[in-house]
């Protein structure tokens, strides 16, 4: 089945900087990537997501890329504000299977 | 309407109790899922109930007994709990289950006591 790895576990920035979190999945047949952000307490909202036959994709400060050959995808936050600290966690789906999530990365935002 | 929701947002259950978690949703969704998540986990998939009938279940302990009545409503039974059974349980929805997203509910945080 498949398996999706995340990295850093957790990352402290300055507010202002960028953070970049990256994760990678073993099934090539895995063609839909969705990001989603949890504050303490609350619910996984998605934030951004992308399908196996776009590379890229920009969502105001948010952005995800995706690499199909080495099955990898990032989520680069620029200009970041102590309203992205959450724990983010990125996903894959195989077309009628379910999501598999990464263990997550605890983003800080440091003012 | 995008919402996911779910009653209640809090419960305390004895580990004798019988407690039901609800979760509705009027997207139109045709897939639905119940999802459990401990402190600093990534939610873990119980149930999956596709055009509301049960198409997978990881390998739950039978105290949790899924139920879809209707394509809207989507419930969890509680029987006999454990204490290691506190968590958040999240309910879930997708157009169906191709590439799009999964809207999450609110959840419900379960302590057993």
């Amino acid at each position: 089945g498949e398996n999706v790895e995340q990295h850093p576990s957790t990352l402290s920035v300055q507010e202002g900087d960028s953070a970049v979190i990256k994760c990678t999945y073993s099934d090539s047949a895995s063609n839909y990537f969705p990001w989603y952000k949890q504050e303490l307490g609350k619910r996984p909202q998605l934030i951004i997501d992308i399908r196996s036959n776009v590379g890229e994709k920009k969502d105001q400060r948010i952005a995800v890329t995706l690499n199909k050959t080495a099955k990898h995808f990032s989520l680069h936050i620029t200009e970041t504000q102590p309203e992205d600290s959450a724990v983010y966690f990125c996903a894959a789906r195989v077309y009628g299977q379910n999501f598999v999530f990464g263990p997550g990365t605890r983003l800080s935002v440091l003012p | 309407d995008t919402e996911v929701t779910q009653t209640p947002k809090h419960l305390v259950m004895g580990m004798t109790n019988k407690k039901s978690l609800k979760c509705e949703q009027h997207m139109g969704h045709r897939a639905m899922y119940w999802y459990k998540q401990k402190a600093k986990k990534p939610p873990e998939l119980m149930f999956v109930y596709s055009y509301e009938k049960l198409s997978i279940n990881e390998s739950v302990p039978s105290r949790f007994s899924p139920e879809c009545p209707n394509s809207s409503l989507l419930n969890l039974h509680l029987h006999a709990l454990q204490p290691e059974d506190s968590a958040l349980y999240l309910c879930a929805s997708s157009p169906d289950r191709g590439p799009t997203e999964a809207f999450f509910g609110q959840g419900t945080r379960l302590t057993v006591v």
